[in-house]
């Protein structure tokens, strides 16, 4: 088990919908990344957050934003959505104290956007 | 952080050893070397990082080249329940992980 866990693990919305999904990351991890894979592709990475400061974006429009709280859980919002956003959705976890620790990621969310 | 390169797929028997390779010729100096593995469907799972030392834990083992522009993932024993896509990524301290293809091993009987 890695610790980290995300929720809900599968859900269905309709386009221009808004999404949120959740991610609890592993205890003392103060970092949290967020990927996006659709199908037959590899992540894609979103943001990540660092002391719940956004700290690093990938190329992915505005209405993908995010949440890191004090307790370091995190959130992925993500407004008007599209088909193409249909994805399974990756929280990855990390200790950024020093370089060389381990990542680890949560079993993903599927979102199907109809 | 480097581009790393992975043969798109390969072929091991159950019971042997699996060597996986991965090109990172332009890996820097503070760049770690991760292995990931992601069965159908699911998170990717962790299997093992260095920086220019070899690393063996409970899965696998890694062999990194002594000028650190390739390593190699052993598992020692392949069992069915390892077939998966496996990546190798190069990760600097921001902890930015950039996917690639990885190899697509398939552990036949």
């Amino acid at each position: 088990e890695t610790g980290v866990t995300q929720s809900p693990t599968h859900l269905i919305k309709t386009r221009g919908q808004q999404v949120t999904l959740r991610c609890s990351s592993q205890s003392g991890h103060n970092t949290v990344s967020w990927y996006q894979q659709a199908l037959g592709q590899g992540p894609q990475f979103i943001f990540q957050y660092y002391r719940e400061e956004e700290n690093g974006r990938g190329n992915f429009p505005p209405r993908f934003s995010g949440l890191q709280f004090p307790n370091y859980s995190s959130e992925l919002n993500v407004n008007a959505l599209e088909l193409d956003d249909s994805a399974l959705y990756l929280c990855a976890s990390s200790l950024m104290a020093r370089s060389g620790n381990t990542i680890y990621f949560g079993e993903g969310s599927w979102l199907t956007v109809v | 952080d480097a581009k790393t390169t992975q043969p798109p797929s390969m072929d091991c028997a159950e019971g042997r050893a699996a060597n996986l390779p991965c090109n990172h010729s332009t890996i820097s100096g503070n760049e770690y070397v991760y292995w990931y593995r992601q069965i159908h469907s699911q998170g990717p799972q962790y299997i093992i990082h260095g920086l220019k030392n070899n690393e063996t834990n409970e899965m696998a083992s890694l062999i990194i080249t002594e000028d650190r522009k390739s390593s190699t993932l052993i598992l020692p024993h392949a069992t069915l329940r390892d077939t998966a896509v496996y990546y190798c990524i190069a990760v600097s301290n921001d902890y930015k992980l950039s996917f690639g293809a990885g190899t697509t091993v398939t552990v036949r009987a």
